[in-house]
């Protein structure tokens, strides 16, 4: 595809329950990263994937949260019992080697 | 440790007025440096970035940025800035040889007319 694509590109839940939030890499990409960014801040790492594997899981910021990419290329960031304070903006990005290129973001709002 | 930083949060500059962002890093290697550009509502943008060679990089929209080893420095530079302009700008430090990135924390630019 001709870029990095997110979706929903918004997502209001209720505290309690579960999202889940897709990333589409750009095609071609081996590498795939979750980026979460809070109002005001800048971007936290979250998880990296090389292909298939998640060798860094180590910005997840709690085991609430979980990811996975499947075909080596689609991924889904997951979630679970969701809290106010994981509202924010949550950022895909792929890359083939050294540069990262960015989806629009999915903005998750916790009610 | 390696970090970045951006000291300004916030500048405000006329339109057609040039423009510096400045960014400071923190790490023992030559670094891979990039700058970002996010608009409202936006993911973020590439406008260049620096691995190797000439320390004036140019990238899109008209902006250039110069790697300063003696000061741990990539400032941004624009010379003449237009409203659209207006956005947050991030920058950011490749570890060679891996895979992470560490972010700055933005400048927000506000582009009066």
């Amino acid at each position: 595809g001709a870029g990095v694509s997110q979706s929903p590109s918004n997502k209001v839940t209720e505290k309690g329950k579960d999202v889940e939030l897709r990333c589409d890499p750009i095609s071609g990409h081996t590498a795939l990263y979750w980026y979460r960014q809070s109002l005001g801040q800048g971007l936290e790492f979250l998880i990296y994937f090389q292909g298939n594997s998640a060798p860094d899981k180590s910005g997840l910021p709690s085991d609430r949260f979980s990811a996975e990419r499947t075909g080596g290329s689609v991924s889904t960031l997951t979630i679970q019992r969701t809290q106010q304070e994981d509202s924010a903006v949550y950022l895909c990005a792929s890359a083939l080697t050294d540069t990262q290129y960015f989806g629009p973001g999915t903005r998750l709002t916790v009610l | 440790a390696q970090s970045v930083t951006q000291p300004d949060i916030h500048i405000t500059v006329s339109e057609g007025a040039s423009l510096e962002l400045r960014c400071n890093y923190s790490y023992g290697a030559t670094p891979y440096l990039f700058w970002y550009v996010q608009s409202p509502g936006q993911g973020l943008q590439l406008l260049l970035k620096y691995f190797s060679g000439d320390t004036l990089v140019q990238g899109i929209k008209g902006f250039e940025a110069e790697f300063k080893r003696s000061q741990s420095s990539f400032n941004l530079r624009k010379p003449s800035v237009h409203w659209s302009d207006a956005a947050e700008y991030f920058c950011a430090v490749g570890i060679s040889g891996t895979y992470k990135y560490i972010f700055g924390t933005g400048t927000r630019l506000k582009v009066l007319a």
